[in-house]
C-alpha cells in the first residue's frame, strides 16, 4: 500500500530490553522524522534524516538510535528501554526540507515499557 | 513547549456553532502548520501558512497568520461532529522545516 506505515502498532516490552520500531514510506521522500508524543509535552522530535545515511539529532535523542540504509526505511531502536520511554511514537516523511513542504505522518506505535 | 502556546486546551461546542483555536509563538514564524489528529491515529495535514497576513481555507476551516508572523488562528464555521479531534499547530522557527516545534494541542468535541 502507498503511504507511510509503522510497525508494530502496539508493543509491550520490559525495562532493559532492546526494541526496534519500524517505519516505511513509499513516496521516496528525502526527509524522515521520528517523534514521540506524551501528555503535557506534545510532539517532540527524536531524530530526523535528510537522506540515506544522513541522520541528525532532534530535541530528545538520548536513549535512541536510528539508521537509514535505504531511503524508504527509517527504524528507531531503543537500545535499553526505560519506563520513561513509554510513549506513542510517530514517524513522518517530507519530500524536501523547506517551509513549503509538509510532513506526512504514520499511524503511530504505542510502546509500553514495564 | 513554551515557544508555542495553543489555546484553548479543550473546547466543547454544539453542532453548527463557530469556533476559533489560537496558536501563539514566542519567535517569528517562517512557517506555521495546522494538523488534525483523531484519537489513537496519526496526524492529518490541514494547512500551512508562511506569509504575514496570509489566509487559507479548506471546506469550513480557515487559518490565518497575523502580520507580525507570531500568531495563527484556526476558525471552523458551522462545526460538525466530523470536526471533532485534536488540532495541533507546528512552528518552523528556522525556515527549513526540519525541527518543528509543536503546540500541546486543542481537543475539540462537537455535540450533535
Amino acid at each position: 500500500d502507498a503511504g507511510i506505515t509503522q510497525s508494530p502498532r502496539y508493543k509491550i516490552t520490559e525495562t532493559g530490553r532492546q526494541v526496534t520500531l519500524m517505519c516505511h514510506q513509499t513516496w521516496s521522500h528525502s526527509y524522515m522524522f521520528w517523534y514521540r508524543q506524551d501528555l503535557g509535552h506534545g510532539l517532540r522530535l527524536i531524530y530526523y534524516s535528510a537522506a540515506a545515511d544522513i541522520t541528525d539529532k532532534g530535541e530528545v535523542p538520548d536513549g535512541y538510535v536510528v539508521s537509514r540504509s535505504k531511503t524508504e526505511n527509517f527504524p528507531l531502536t531503543l537500545e535499553s528501554a526505560t519506563r520513561s520511554q513509554t510513549s506513542v511514537y510517530f514517524c513522518a516523511s517530507s519530500l524536501l526540507a523547506g517551509a513549503t513542504y509538509e510532513q506526512y505522518f504514520g499511524p503511530g506505535t504505542r510502546l509500553t515499557v514495564t | 513547549s513554551q515557544e508555542l502556546e495553543q489555546s484553548p486546551q479543550s473546547l466543547i461546542v454544539q453542532e453548527g456553532k463557530n469556533l476559533t483555536i489560537n496558536c501563539t509563538s514566542s519567535k517569528t514564524l517562517y512557517g506555521l502548520y495546522w494538523y488534525k489528529q483523531k484519537y489513537g491515529e496519526g496526524l492529518i495535514f490541514l494547512m500551512m501558512l508562511q506569509k504575514g497576513g496570509e489566509e487559507k481555507s479548506h471546506e469550513k476551516i480557515t487559518a490565518k497568520l497575523d502580520e507580525k508572523k507570531q500568531q495563527s488562528s484556526l476558525h471552523i464555521t458551522a462545526s460538525q461532529p466530523s470536526h471533532a479531534g485534536i488540532y495541533l499547530c507546528g512552528a518552523d522557527h528556522a525556515g527549513n522545516n526540519r525541527k518543528l516545534i509543536w503546540g500541546l494541542g486543542t481537543s475539540l468535541a462537537v455535540n450533535p
